[in-house]
Formats: C-alpha cells, structure tokens, sequence
C-alpha cells in the first residue's frame, strides 16, 4: 500500500468548512484513496473513497488532484462534533488490510 | 441494521492469563478483520476472515489467533497474556473481499495487570 503524509493537527471554526491534505505521491493506479475518522474511544468510522474523481456524500467531499499524488477531504460546515482523527489510507478495494498512520487531529472550536 | 457488535466492551486479565474476544458482523457481511490499537502503536492490522478462511494476516506473534464460522461471526484469541498486550482490539466487517468500506465495531478494552 501507498504511504500517506498528514498534518498532525488542524484546528477549524465551528461552522466553517475544514480542509485536510494528505499527500500519496506514491499512489499506483488500482489504489483508492479512503478517509476513515476516529472519535475519541470509538471505532474508526468510514467517511468517503474515490479512485480518480472528486467524490461527495453527506457527510464530506473528497477531492483528488489529477495527478493523484494528494487529496483534500473537505467537511463543508465543521460541528464540535467532527473533532476527531482522521486518517487518509490508500490501497487497492480488493486488499483487506487497512494501514492507518498517524493521521490529522482535527480540532473543531466553538 | 445493526452495526458490528463486540464483546465484551472491557475486561480485565492478570500475565500468563488467555482471552477471548467475539465480534459480530453486520448482518450479511462475510468479511471480518481485526485491529490493535495502542497509544504507542497506532492501529494495527492482525488479520482478516472470509468463509471461514483467514486470508490476510498482520506481523503479530503466533500468540494472537482468530477463527470465523459458518454464520461469520468472529473470535480473536490471545494467549499466554502480557502486561504490552493492553490495547482496544477492534472488529470491522465488510460484504466481500471485492467491497472497500470497512464497518468497525466499538472495540473490546483490554487490560492486563
């Protein structure tokens, strides 16, 4: 699986969208891109994939430069409760292994 | 539908002692995997089930072992315990081995003393 590199920590307005980087430069072509986030003491929760394309479902966007090399999760109106970890993860759909780094801790401020 | 459930949620356990860990998957999901996760760690990857067949395993010692049946529930055994063997061990499920989104469960919090 492709390495990832995140920020360690963002901080975000409450209501203002939050913008996470992760760089893949070394992303091959049967490797999706995955954002999964982790609440404090919770399980890793899905957030959003894509191959190539920008994808959107309600909770986020993702957007994936056409190099692939880096994406953006975008969660468009940030809640106090979307301070969490999260983890970008490229790998192939069909590998079962998810591979989590450090990822970013998302800080969301009142 | 109900999401992966895992139990027990906490648990104590003294060195030397084994466990027993159960994770159920969402329902129709044939696919089970297991993560430990430690502060110094991270999350890590200890193996993956489908049919009843382990298909993909992490770099952990033979200690750790898992099973799958015929209904896809899963359980994750660890034996001979040691004081580094702390940690929430997570369950996640997917449909199929073709399937990318990972379901996790709660986590089973283990301590060792």
């Amino acid at each position: 699986d492709a390495k990832t590199t995140q920020p360690p920590s963002m901080d975000c307005a409450e209501g203002r969208a939050a913008n996470l980087p992760c760089n893949h430069s070394t992303i091959s072509g049967n490797e999706y891109v995955y954002w999964y986030r982790q609440i404090h003491s919770q399980g890793p929760q899905y957030i959003i994939h894509g191959l190539k394309n920008n994808e959107t479902n309600e909770m986020a966007s993702l957007i994936i430069t056409e190099d692939r090399k880096s994406s953006t999760l975008i969660l468009p109106h940030a809640t106090l409760r979307d301070t969490a970890v999260y983890y970008c993860i490229v790998r192939r759909t069909s590998y079962g292994k998810l591979t989590f780094g450090q990822g970013t801790i998302l800080t969301v401020h009142p | 539908k109900a999401g992966v459930t895992q139990t027990p949620r906490y648990l104590i356990k003294t060195r030397g002692q084994q466990v027993t860990l159960s994770c159920s998957p969402i329902s129709g999901h044939r696919s089970v995997s297991w993560y430990q996760q430690t502060p110094g760690q991270g999350l890590q990857f200890l193996f993956e089930y489908f049919s009843e067949t382990q298909r993909n395993k992490g770099n952990f010692p033979g200690r750790f072992s898992g099973r799958q049946f015929s209904n896809s529930r899963s359980e994750m055994n660890v034996s001979t315990l040691e004081l580094g063997d702390s940690a929430l061990y997570l369950c996640a499920s997917r449909a199929g081995l073709n399937t990318g989104e990972l379901f996790f469960g709660e986590g089973s919090r283990l301590t060792v003393l």
